[in-house]
């Protein structure tokens, strides 16, 4: 159980256009969602915090109309990367908590963006 | 503000030996969690262990032992018995115990190499 999946697992895109990254909780009903970035041998960066029904808490520096973030369900979230630029190319990672359990955040298998 | 410190870019273990992990964080709370991520080549995040602050007892997962030392903010990971499948980023992480705060705080990491 708890399990979360991403789709795509990597895409390529051009510069200037608009990419959507889709984070799903399988399993369970996730009322949280996160969204992290990892760039290459470094650790994962908190971009922004999820509610369903509600929008989402962007960590500071973070530009909430580049990175827009949609949480419609509870099984459900989205980001997408607006106007791409080659510096936006990274690996996207998302997270689940499950509703009801505090503590525990289960990770999707995350998504390598490359922007051309 | 907290933060999470892996002193330890890389460490390497023979097969069957005994490694630690080290990590220190910085934080002003009395209640927290502490975590232990793993991340494989496959860069899929899984958590190996995990550990509450008002616990004193060390949390155990098999293989897999924490440290916890509260008064010094110190919490090292120990993998016993070290196989071929340990090798990975292993990343440890701070969560307030405040309900209305979920983020995970991560270190940089470690990068474990496990020699045959």
């Amino acid at each position: 159980g708890a399990v979360v999946s991403q789709h795509p697992s990597w895409v390529i895109c051009k510069s200037g256009t608009s990419v959507k990254i889709e984070c799903r909780s399988l399993d369970f009903q996730a009322t949280t969602m996160f969204w992290y970035r990892q760039f290459p041998k470094q650790s994962l960066m908190l971009m922004a915090t999820s509610n369903e029904g509600s929008k989402a808490t962007y960590e500071q520096g973070v530009e909430k109309d580049k990175f827009l973030i949609n949480h419609a369900s509870l099984t459900l979230s989205t980001l997408t990367v607006t106007s791409a630029h080659p510096e936006d190319s990274s690996f996207y990672i998302c997270s689940a908590r499950r509703a009801g359990v505090s503590y525990e955040q289960y990770f999707g298998p995350g998504t390598r963006l490359t922007v051309t | 503000a907290q933060t999470v410190t892996q002193s330890q870019p890389e460490m390497s273990v023979q097969e069957a030996e005994t490694v630690t992990l080290s990590c220190t964080y910085d934080t002003s709370e009395s209640d927290y969690y502490l975590f232990w991520y793993k991340q494989p080549p496959s860069r899929q995040m899984i958590l190996v262990i995990r550990q509450e602050a008002y616990k004193q007892q060390n949390a155990t997962e098999n293989r897999f032992s924490v440290n916890f030392q509260k008064a010094a903010k110190s919490f090292s990971l120990k993998i016993s018995d070290s196989q071929l499948g340990d090798a990975a980023m292993y990343f440890c992480a701070y969560r307030s115990f405040r309900l209305n705060t979920d983020k995970l705080i991560f270190g940089t990491g470690t990068r474990l190499q496990v020699f045959p």
